[in-house]
């Protein structure tokens, strides 16, 4: 079945340390990926997302994600976490097999040590 | 910009009684709504999306009797659970596509609702 996966259900880190999650789809043809953060009690919000043009995107507090079409991954890297980044991250994808329906991956909960 | 509120933010009723869910976008126009619900340690799951004016689509599996939506304006949606059982306990999420940033959503804080 076509869907949205998300290797890490749970990572854990150092402060400073290098982050990268993964996110793997398996629609064909045009997609459009996001990733959405959920930081503890509050809603998801939108931390970057990809239509077309340059694969690789940068996205807000310094998050960034790169598109290679050929592994249909889209993972969200992030050189230096900081313990305000401890929150849920979700990979979604719409396309065109989808109906354009956006498809979110279960997720990865990211808890940053200080 | 780009919020997306939601009413109430948590409810507690009753097994028969019905909910009503207000999904509003505070800065922009939203002509599509979605409404989705979220189990514990899950995923978001499409319900339904709302376009402005026109009746509802629903996700297969999701009864359209028992979860009316209603997107009266471009900047309002309401979810409403009708003969709420425990069943029905969850977090409900809705997201709104700004008009004029297309394929893009932007989430609401989402409402915890719990039927006894």
């Amino acid at each position: 079945a076509q869907s949205v996966s998300q290797h890490n259900h749970h990572v854990i880190l150092s402060e400073a340390a290098s982050l990268e999650l993964g996110c793997n789809y398996s629609y064909g043809g045009t997609v459009n990926l996001f990733w959405y953060v959920q930081y503890p009690g509050q809603h998801l919000q939108l931390l970057l997302k990809y239509f077309s043009g340059d694969p690789l995107v940068k996205g807000i507090k310094g998050f960034e994600a790169e598109f290679i079409k050929s592994k249909f991954s889209f993972n969200l890297r992030k050189p230096s976490v900081q313990w305000s980044d401890t929150a849920e991250y979700f990979c979604a994808v719409n396309a065109m097999d989808s109906s354009y329906k956006l498809i979110f991956g279960s997720g990865t909960r990211l808890l940053v040590r200080p | 910009g780009a919020v997306v509120s939601q009413h109430p933010s948590w409810v507690i009723c009753k097994s028969g009684t019905s909910v009503k869910i207000e999904c509003r976008s505070l800065d922009f126009q939203a002509t599509t709504m979605f409404w989705y619900r979220q189990f514990p340690k899950q995923s978001l799951m499409l319900m339904a999306t709302s376009n402005e004016g026109s009746k509802a689509t629903y996700e297969q599996g999701v009864e359209k009797d028992k979860f009316l939506i209603n997107h009266a304006s471009l900047t309002l949606s309401t979810l409403t659970v009708t003969s709420a059982h425990p069943e029905d306990s969850s977090f409900y999420i809705c997201s709104a596509e700004d008009a004029n940033e297309a394929d893009t959503q932007y989430f609401g804080p989402g409402t915890r609702l719990t039927v006894l």
